[in-house]
């Protein structure tokens, strides 16, 4: 089983302020990095996939980085606004022989406060 | 509209009664893939499918079967439901892991 590490847990922001955290995965074998964004009561939305190291990907004010050499990637938020309040999931993917599926981490629940 | 329908949404049974959770999608993906999801253990897999009569354990597939005969079909199989499966599934599908999932809205499972 690959451990897919997310931080923080959760995490309070002040409406306006910006925000990132933290998504580590192993760094051999990579095949390709997942964010979602997961409202309560809703199923998780695809945010990014990132296949290459150096990667940057940005959807208005959320953007997300990746180094696959040292196996991190961190997710921004730009001037959360309350609609930002979610569990944001990462998924790793590696390349074994064929994609052996997407391991999640356990997600870190973001709450924006106005 | 492309998505991915899970039935049914809730389902109360009784421990050691078969029983299957549908799972389809209308946009020609093949790969598809289940989950659970359990508090403070995340989302983890229980089987996935390359394509058509492809399939493959996850991480949890004790205690359940799948099946790819069609490729817009997956449906997860408990053939003797135990407690311990009392859980949140979903399914979810895409073209292939380069892309993202689009996830079925969800099945909550209570085996009583």
């Amino acid at each position: 089983i690959l451990n897919v590490e997310q931080s923080p847990q959760s995490l309070h922001v002040q409406e306006g302020d910006s925000t990132n955290f933290t998504c580590s995965f192993p760094s051999s074998n990579f095949y390709a990095l997942h964010w979602y964004r997961w409202e309560t009561a809703k199923s998780p939305e695809a945010l990014f996939v990132m296949t290459l190291n150096g990667d940057e990907k940005k959807k208005g004010r959320i953007s997300a980085t990746l180094n696959t050499k040292e196996g991190y990637s961190y997710l921004y938020i730009k001037g959360s606004q309350p609609e930002d309040s979610a569990t944001y999931l990462c998924a790793f993917c590696y390349s074994g022989g064929g994609a052996d599926g997407l391991t999640f981490g356990k997600g870190t629940h973001l709450i924006i406060q106005p | 509209e492309a998505q991915v329908t899970q039935n049914p949404r809730y389902l109360i049974t009784v421990t050691g009664k078969k029983l299957t959770v549908t799972c389809s999608q209308n946009m020609n993906h093949e790969y598809m893939s289940w989950y659970r999801q359990d508090p403070g253990l995340g989302l983890r897999q229980i089987y996935y499918s390359m394509n058509v009569e492809v399939t493959d354990k996850g991480d949890v597939p004790e205690g359940y079967k799948v099946s790819r005969k069609e490729k817009r079909n997956f449906p997860l199989i408990l053939e003797s439901p135990s407690p311990n499966q009392t859980s949140l599934y979903f399914c979810a599908s895409s073209p292939t892991l380069a892309y993202g999932y689009t996830f079925g809205s969800g099945t909550r499972l209570t085996v009583v």
